[in-house]
Formats: C-alpha cells, sequence, structure tokens
C-alpha cells in the first residue's frame, strides 16, 4: 500500500539555522516523490520533484530508496520559509497523488 | 482560466443538507482531482477524472459522495444529508505539466471550507 509518513507535526527553527523535514514512504514500485508547500492564506504548491533534482528557493531533496525516505533540507533557514510543507508520493503512472499529513516550519528571528 | 478556481469559498450547511462544490480547472488540463483536508490533517485523496470519466473514486467516504465533471472543464462534489464528519476544506487540482522539468505537478485551488453545523 502507498503510504507518506512525515512524524514531526511541527518544527521550529532559529533564522540561519539548518533545516531538514522528514519524509518517508511505502511504495512496492518506483514512486515520484514530491514536497509542496503552503504559505500563510495562500494555495497549496508545488515546491519540487526528485526527478527534477533541483533547488527550489535553497532548498533539495534527495530520494533514498534504501531508506525509502525523502527528506527536504535547507542549509540556512529564513523567516519567510515558514509554512506548512506535505510530502507527497505518486505512483507508476503518476495518476493519482498521496500526501503526508504535513509539517508545519516555524523559523524564529 | 489562469488558475484552478474553487466555489463557494466558504460554506456552512446544516445537518443533512446537500451541498454542492464546484470546481473549475485551468483550461486544457485533462486530469482534474478532488482531495479532502480535515483540521489538522493531511489532505485525503476523494476521487480523480480523466477527462470526464472516473478511473478512481476510491476515496469517496460514502455513498452520500459523488463527484461528476462535464468533458474536460467544471466538476461537481456533491454531498448529500451531510454530516458534521464532513467538515473539511475540500480541495481540487488539476495536473499540468511542470515548465522547464518535463514532469508533472498539481495546481491547487484555493479550496472550499465546508462547516456543517
Amino acid at each position: 500500500a502507498q503510504r507518506v509518513t512525515q512524524p514531526e507535526k511541527l518544527l521550529s527553527v532559529f533564522k540561519g539555522a539548518p533545516v531538514e523535514l522528514k519524509c518517508n514512504y511505502s511504495y512496492s514500485g518506483s514512486p515520484e516523490l514530491f514536497w509542496y508547500v503552503q504559505y500563510s492564506r495562500q494555495r497549496l504548491q508545488l515546491l519540487l520533484r526528485h526527478i527534477s533534482r533541483e533547488s527550489i528557493k535553497g532548498f533539495t531533496a534527495d530520494l533514498n530508496k534504501g531508506e525509502t525516505s525523502f527528506h527536504l533540507k535547507k542549509p540556512f533557514a529564513q523567516e519567510e520559509d515558514s509554512a506548512m510543507y506535505y510530502c507527497a508520493l505518486s505512483g507508476q503512472g503518476g495518476f493519482k497523488t498521496i500526501f503526508g499529513a504535513g509539517t508545519r516550519l516555524f523559523v524564529k528571528a | 482560466g489562469a488558475g484552478v478556481s474553487q466555489s463557494p469559498s466558504n460554506k456552512v450547511t446544516e445537518k443533512g443538507k446537500d451541498v454542492e462544490l464546484r470546481c473549475d480547472p485551468i483550461s486544457g488540463h485533462t486530469a482534474l482531482y478532488w482531495y479532502r483536508q480535515r483540521l489538522g490533517q493531511g489532505l485525503e485523496f476523494l476521487i480523480y477524472f480523466q477527462g470526464n470519466s472516473a478511473p478512481d473514486k476510491s476515496g469517496l467516504p460514502s455513498d452520500r459522495f459523488s463527484a461528476e465533471r462535464t468533458g474536460e472543464s467544471v466538476s461537481t462534489l456533491t454531498i448529500q444529508r451531510t454530516q458534521q464528519e464532513d467538515s473539511a476544506v475540500y480541495l481540487c487540482a488539476s495536473r499540468n505539466i511542470v515548465p522547464g522539468t518535463g514532469g508533472y505537478g498539481y495546481t491547487f485551488g484555493s479550496g472550499t471550507r465546508l462547516t456543517v453545523v
């Protein structure tokens, strides 16, 4: 069965500190992994996809198939990074995406 | 349109009444999705459409929930005989190609906040 687990509901860090939002998944095939972000009073939006291997707003995420993880990292957190972050998984064919419960990141000044 | 539009943005209804939630996807997006988000929880998949057919409706919680889509445009999610546990934000998304990546992602609407009293 497909499952996405985000173990932390809330993560609080100081500005300039490194941040890592954890995501673990369960899927029997080759998944596609995503991170979505929702800033205050804004819509949920795509942050990055594992296939692209890109860095968006300083965030990166590496798919670790051995550990079935897709943690989101940023070396120096900024106050504007404060938001709700959702890890998501699509199976082969990509027509259905399931989401984790989300982690609220709070970056303190 | 330029984005995914959902209406109404807020809906308060009495227990037992029927409600209709509307989603207008981005023009040309063939895949359309409905999710539910209860307070403090993640997004729960309800149903998706490819064109006007629904290959996966496995997430609909009960037979009180139904959805339809006209062609590749508007979709309506209907909840009959609403219950208090139906209170949630209902999100619609359409699937699009992410520029510069060749891959896809979802574009979400702003959601309909349903409160059943």
